[in-house]
């Protein structure tokens, strides 16, 4: 079974651009969490989605937002970026209601310069 | 407020030996704990989990405990290879408003060096 794909993979903007991530879960997962990891800052939570609705929000700004597809595949949105928004951005995927077990894909660095 | 502390940002130990990370919670609604191991520019891996009615689950060289009462939870790897080394996060979920719907909340991740 295939894991948990993420594009692109690298990702290079400058401020005030947008930009759009991808993730792909397992095949059946119908949870999608999504995190931005910075050095020393550990795994932040952005949101999750299931079943194509929001279940969960972390403490972020309006200028991040997302959103899944019937397919459970999810993408996630930034908007007018800023420096402080380069990090690693990750996906995890789980089977579904009880968000239990998560399984991660790579994550995509974006890198705005 | 941080729910899920690793108080160790950091841990060397020598190849063959034991390694144990250490992950403190402070919410008693948790009740099922996850091991992730992350390596630099990969996404987490899932490692092992306990539920909040087991205080021990084993698998292989890792093992889990968990102390309900102290709130403090364990990961023991024995014996530590080289290829452990790692940044190993703790993670607790719990209930959330109402529902099936679950909270994963992380810790800020221990990073393990098993030196040859």
């Amino acid at each position: 079974k295939a894991g948990v794909t993420q594009t692109p993979r690298y990702l290079i903007k400058t401020r005030g651009q947008q930009v759009t991530l991808s993730c792909s879960p397992i095949s059946g997962h119908r949870s999608v969490s999504w995190y931005q990891q910075t050095p020393g800052q550990g795994l932040q939570f952005l949101f999750e989605y299931f079943s194509e609705t929001q279940r969960n929000k972390g403490n972020f700004p309006g200028r991040f937002s997302g959103r899944q597809f019937s397919n459970s595949r999810s993408e996630m949105n930034v908007s007018t970026l800023e420096l402080g928004d380069s990090a690693l951005y990750l996906c995890a995927s789980s089977l579904g209601e009880r968000q239990e077990t998560q399984y991660f894909g790579p994550g995509t660095r974006l890198l705005v310069l | 407020d941080q729910q899920v502390k690793q108080n160790s940002p950091s841990l060397s130990v020598q190849e063959g030996r034991i390694s144990i990370l250490n992950c403190d919670y402070t919410n008693s609604m948790f009740d099922y704990f996850l091991w992730y191991k992350k390596y630099p520019a990969e996404g987490p891996t899932f490692l092992i989990s306990i539920s909040s009615i087991k205080d021990k689950n084993e698998d292989g060289r890792f093992t889990v405990f968990l102390n309900k009462s102290a709130k403090h939870l364990s990961l023991h790897i024995v014996p530590s290879q080289p290829g452990d080394s790692a940044v190993y996060f703790c993670a607790a979920s719990a209930p959330y408003n109402a529902g099936n719907n679950r909270k994963l909340i992380w810790g800020l991740g221990t990073s393990l060096a098993v030196n040859p």
